[in-house]
């Protein structure tokens, strides 16, 4: 059973371009959550999606930053036009059900230059 | 804001030797979550503990909870060059998603 795997595990981007990350849930989870992790620091969460559904987005900056999870296909986390302190390392996590044990991805590194 | 915090922020001990990480938190919880990250990489889950629970073993891990005073626990007993990572608590506040700490630096020196 193949764990969460995110695409591309690196990215580099020059400022105003766009970033797409993907992921992909393990298999039979149904929960998708990505979070932002700066050099030194911990995780901070960014959105929580189901098949179809923002369940929350709390955590996402109010511009330039979209998530969807499509009825067939990996999650995306978007990132229009992108600023250096886009800089971070970004992590989706999955679970059979909310509140359950979130399982993580290796991550993107997103480098903006 | 973050809710998690690690106590000590980073931690120095010799391989063979118990290592004790502590996280505190502000709010009532589902459930406490200990991770490990090694440098550069992606988040390893160790053990959840749940809100109702105390104590929980897993292997070398032993995780305590007391949600008195919404303080957590975490012992690596006889410590192994490869414990050498960053580890992290997460609380779950029933929204699904997970605050983290800022994490212990744990070396272990051979």
């Amino acid at each position: 059973n193949a764990g969460v795997m995110q695409n591309p595990r690196h990215l580099v981007r020059r400022r105003g371009q766009e970033a797409r990350l993907r992921c992909s849930p393990m298999k039979g989870h149904s929960h998708v959550y990505w979070y932002r992790q700066l050099p030194e620091e911990g995780l901070k969460f960014m959105v929580y999606l189901q098949k179809e559904n923002i369940i929350d987005e709390s955590g996402m900056p109010k511009e330039r930053f979209s998530a969807e999870f499509p009825k067939e296909g990996p999650s995306i986390l978007r990132i229009q036009q992108v600023v250096r302190g886009d800089s971070a390392a970004y992590f989706c996590a999955s679970s059979s059900s909310g509140g359950d044990t979130q399982y993580f991805g290796p991550g993107t590194r997103l480098t903006v230059l | 804001s973050q809710q998690g915090e690690e106590d000590p922020q980073a931690l120095s001990i010799q391989e063979g030797e118990n290592a004790t990480m502590n996280c505190s938190y502000k709010t009532s919880i589902n459930n406490l979550q200990w991770y490990r990250q090694n440098s550069g990489r992606g988040l390893v889950h160790l053990i959840l503990i749940r809100s109702n629970e105390r104590e929980k073993h897993s292997g070398r891990l032993r995780v305590t909870l007391d949600t008195s005073k919404k303080s957590s626990s975490l012992l690596i007993t006889a410590s192994r060059a490869a414990d050498t990572a960053s580890y992290f608590c997460a609380t779950d506040q029933g929204a699904q998603k997970l605050v983290f700490g800022q994490g212990t630096r744990l070396t272990i020196n051979p």
